[in-house]
């Protein structure tokens, strides 16, 4: 159990364009999920974090214009990445802790989505 | 400020053991956490240490010194798909995780 999956995998875009990115809880209930950004050889950077029927919570420095999170339900969270540049270029992972696994605090991480803006 | 501090890149034989290093100094802790994560691929749980002293699942052991803020992973048996990086995360009083930026792992027939 504690599936998360997320979609797509490999995205190439021309700059200026948005794209957006799905994070799916397959066989749980997620009312918080976690979006990641990771630059090569660097570590994982929390993004925001991502509350079902509310507004995301951002990290410093994260542009919430330009990364805008939907969660409407408790197993769909989109990250859209709009008007994209190169700069914007990483690997995107989303995660979300299941309910059902106590308070480990255990997160649960989708497959990446590695964003190539031309 | 919170700071993970691990090595940045380790080598070892097939076969061998080896030992990753984690040093922590975080705004609270309710927890220390192991993370594999093979190039290009998501993170995957190995491990979750709360307590002082050493947890065994299977070929990797975790073991944990909160008054030193402390951590390491250990290996045993190392097989070439161990091959990877692995990340150190904290989690501080606000159930916050914070990464180490992980250790690049290299093994060698």
């Amino acid at each position: 159990g504690a599936v998360v999956s997320q979609h797509p995998s490999w995205v190439i875009c021309k700059s200026g364009t948005s794209v957006k990115i799905e994070c799916r809880s397959l066989d749980f209930q997620a009312t918080t999920m976690f979006w990641y950004r990771q630059f090569p050889k660097q570590s994982l950077m929390l993004m925001a974090t991502s509350n079902e029927g509310s507004k995301a919570t951002y990290e410093q420095g994260v542009e919430k214009d330009k990364f805008l999170i939907n969660h409407a339900s408790l197993t769909l969270s989109t990250l859209t990445v709009t008007s994209a540049h190169p700069e914007d270029s990483s690997f995107y992972i989303c995660s979300a802790r299941a309910p059902d696994r106590g308070d480990t605090g255990e997160l649960f991480f989708g497959e990446g989505s590695r964003l190539t803006v031309l | 400020g919170q700071n993970i501090d691990q090595p940045t890149e380790m080598t070892a034989t097939e076969g061998a053991i080896v030992q990753i290093n984690c040093t922590y100094q975080t705004s609270g802790f309710n927890g220390l956490f192991w993370y594999q994560q093979h190039a290009g691929e998501a993170p995957t749980f190995l491990s979750y240490n709360v307590l002082d002293g050493l947890e065994e699942k299977g070929r990797f052991s975790s073991f944990l010194s909160r008054s030193k803020g402390y951590s390491y992973l250990l290996l045993k048996e190392l097989q070439m798909k161990d091959s990877a990086s692995y990340l150190c995360a904290v989690m501080d009083s606000n159930y916050q995780l914070i990464w180490g930026a992980g250790t690049k792992l290299i093994i060698k027939p």
